[in-house]
């Protein structure tokens, strides 16, 4: 399943397929890119990461993008499991309106992994 | 190895009283970082202290919130005069050195003002 647009409030995917979760930011000064994984009445728990001297890093799973040029940061979950239901949100670094040492958070998107 | 500790979990508070909301960071960790979530929103940055020393509180409100990080024991974050629209949860996140790299965040406490 792949998001169509940006910043869609609920994504749902077939158990197994690839999921792909995109984001926004705001700040071309950003240099610091992570996709935290929250899931209900949980704190945030760390995904991956990115520097902004990247375009692509890889984990366990997942991957994340970065493209400078728009802007735009997105989140590659391979083959979903009902474990990766939650809300995922992107967070930036920067002097961005978060403070010069806070996060600034993505509204998030809900990943509902489907039977 | 204990991770980022909040306490409470959940505090309820009547308008006009006080909240004290406590976070214990991970072991090794001076950093800590405070950020609000509310309903179906992202984490909104807060303030960023380290030991006995604030950092950076341009997310604070200018009024009745304050936060501290003492030399010994936990940060406070404390809401004065609460009202309902101070009703979120409130997360807590550490890391070792400056910067959120690596930053690890507490399971939240839920604050409703009634």
């Amino acid at each position: 399943g792949e998001s169509v647009g940006l910043h869609l409030p609920t994504l749902s995917v077939q158990e197994g397929d690839n999921s792909i979760i995109n984001c926004a930011y705001s700040n071309s000064a950003s240099d610091y890119f992570i996709w935290y994984k929250q899931e209900s009445g949980k704190g945030p728990q760390f995904i991956i990461d990115i520097r902004s001297n990247m375009d692509k890093r890889q984990g366990q799973r997942v991957t994340v993008l970065l493209n400078k040029t728009v802007k735009h940061l997105s989140l590659q979950i391979a083959a979903t499991q009902p474990g990766d239901s939650a809300v995922y949100f992107c967070a930036e670094e920067g002097y961005s309106g978060g403070g010069a040492d806070g996060l600034t958070f993505g509204k998030g998107t809900h990943l509902i992994i489907q039977p | 190895n204990a991770g980022v500790m909040q306490n409470p979990r959940h505090l309820v508070r009547r308008r006009g009283q006080e909240a004290r909301l406590r976070c214990s960071p991970m072991k090794g960790h001076s950093h800590v970082y405070w950020y609000r979530q509310l309903p179906e929103e992202g984490l909104k940055f807060m303030v960023y202290l380290q030991k006995e020393n604030i950092i950076d509180e341009s997310g604070m409100p200018k009024e009745r919130f304050s936060a501290e990080f003492p030399k010994e024991g936990p940060s406070i974050l404390r809401i004065q005069q609460v009202v309902r629209g101070d009703s979120a949860a409130y997360f807590c996140a550490s890391s070792r050195s400056l910067g959120n790299t690596e930053a690890f965040f507490g399971q939240g406490t839920r604050l409703t003002v009634v």
